[in-house]
């Protein structure tokens, strides 16, 4: 089975400060990659995804991700921060073969403060 | 776009109460997803359903049951509220077949107080 780690629960950054949330994943079979967001009290939001191609991903609201194979890492990142993407953010994988199996990190929570 | 629905944003019951929470998706999804939040343990998943009247457990299935009757529509049911229970439910849709969406699709998520 796989797994994903995000290795830190909590981020504070400064408004228009850079950010890098990281995402670790374990899988002995391929795997699609996501990056979700969470914001007070709603669903997930979908911010972007890996599923083959270019290793750069880009997202909504500025976001991007980079899919490292050797490291098995998917790390999400944003050149300048604002105060609205203070949020919980989700990495998850799923099976390249199975839509019903996907697996979340414990999730990152951005504080950015002005 | 697609669109997830849940019955309630807040409930609050008391423990022994039996608890429905509906979920509604509007793009014809086969696979339909209940999931609970609890912090610093992500999303883990309870129930799935692939079609009517089929279901799979998930990882944290116990003190759970669920009822899929029509497609669009996925019920995760607690039948006899605990206070451990108390938790955001997530539920979410994602179609069967890979093709332009491979994302799963969550509703707004109901957060369940159990007194």
């Amino acid at each position: 089975a796989q797994s994903v780690t995000q290795l830190d629960s909590q981020v504070p950054v400064f408004e228009e400060a850079p950010v890098e949330l990281r995402c670790n994943y374990s899988s002995s079979v391929s795997v699609y990659l996501f990056w979700y967001v969470q914001y007070p009290n709603q669903g997930l939001q979908l911010l972007l995804k890996y599923l083959s191609g270019s290793t750069l991903v880009k997202g909504i609201n500025g976001f991007e991700a980079e899919f490292n194979k050797s490291q098995t890492s998917f790390h999400l990142r944003k050149p300048s921060v604002h105060i609205s993407d203070t949020a919980e953010y989700f990495c998850a994988v799923n099976r390249r073969d199975n839509n019903n199996d996907m697996r979340f990190g414990a999730g990152t929570r951005l504080t950015v403060k002005p | 776009d697609v669109k997830v629905t849940q019955s309630s944003r807040y409930l609050v019951k008391r423990t022994g109460e039996k608890v429905f929470l509906e979920c509604v998706q509007d793009m014809d999804h086969e696979n339909m997803f209940w999931y609970r939040q609890d912090p610093g343990l992500g999303l883990r998943l309870i129930y799935f359903s692939y079609d009517v009247k089929m279901k799979e457990k998930g990882d944290i299935p116990e003190g759970y049951s669920v009822s899929r009757e029509k497609k669009e529509r996925f019920s995760l049911i607690l039948e006899s509220a605990s206070t451990n229970q108390t938790s955001m439910y997530l539920c979410a849709s994602t179609p069967r077949h890979r093709g332009t969406y491979n994302e799963q699709f969550f509703g707004p998520g109901t957060r369940l107080t159990v007194l």
